[in-house]
């Protein structure tokens, strides 16, 4: 298996435009996950679903982000308007259901640069 | 929810040395404690584990320990070497495949 596979790897936009990134799991995890990386915050769980519903989403920021996951095999997260403050890496992970570790298995993230 | 604090936020040593990254949480619900290793530009990855049913756990050069009734776990490396350098995250988890990550900490090993 390729392992998660996550796109743009970079992206730079200007404040205000839309922003969609997306996500690929491994095939046969029923868990994914969306999280936020700063230098300040470290990690942050934005949402995650399971079996593509979403389970938690206390970690949204705000109105500006919404995810979804219309198979098992992709998910989005959307930023619209983004504003500089959303820059950030965002990594999207998996995870098998029933596993006995619940070990992430992280793509290599998004950069995103709002300027 | 669950709150996970990590400390020191930088550790500079040098090889061979030991260092030692401390994780306190809040939930005490909370039974998986994994920690991720992150180089520079890459994408984290799981380095060793431990459940709340023990205590300590070693894999080769790197250890973790567990204490339940403090709601603290640390991660030790031994005679640690240059590739160790990287961004080390704890975590716990209190619910169903939900990971609560610590803030990281930099480890640089120098030469």
């Amino acid at each position: 298996d390729a392992g998660v596979i996550q796109s743009p790897r970079h992206e730079v936009t200007e404040m205000g435009q839309e922003v969609t990134l997306r996500c690929k799991p491994i095939s046969g995890h029923d868990y994914l996950f969306w999280y936020r990386q700063t230098m300040m915050r470290g990690l942050e769980l934005l949402i995650y679903f399971n079996n593509n519903v979403p389970i938690d989403d206390s970690g949204m920021p705000e109105d500006r982000f919404s995810a979804k996951m219309p198979n098992a095999s992709f998910s989005t997260l959307k930023i619209q308007p983004s504003e500089p403050r959303d820059s950030a890496v965002y990594f999207c992970a998996s995870s098998p259901q029933g596993a006995r570790t619940g070990e992430l298995f992280f793509g290599e993230g998004s950069r995103l640069t709002v300027l | 929810g669950e709150n996970v604090e990590q400390h020191p936020s930088t550790l500079s040593v040098q090889e061979g040395d030991s260092a030692v990254i401390k994780c306190t949480y809040s939930d005490s619900a909370s039974n998986y404690f994994p920690w991720y290793k992150q180089e520079l530009g890459k994408r984290p990855q799981l380095i060793i584990d431990i459940r709340s049913n023990v205590g300590e756990k070693k894999d080769q050069r790197i250890a973790v320990t567990l204490n339940k009734t403090a709601k603290h776990f640390s991660l030790h490396i031994t005679e640690t070497q240059p590739e160790d350098s990287a961004v080390y995250f704890c975590a716990a988890q209190p619910g169903f495949q939900k990971l609560v990550f610590g803030t990281g900490t930099r480890l640089l090993v120098s030469p």
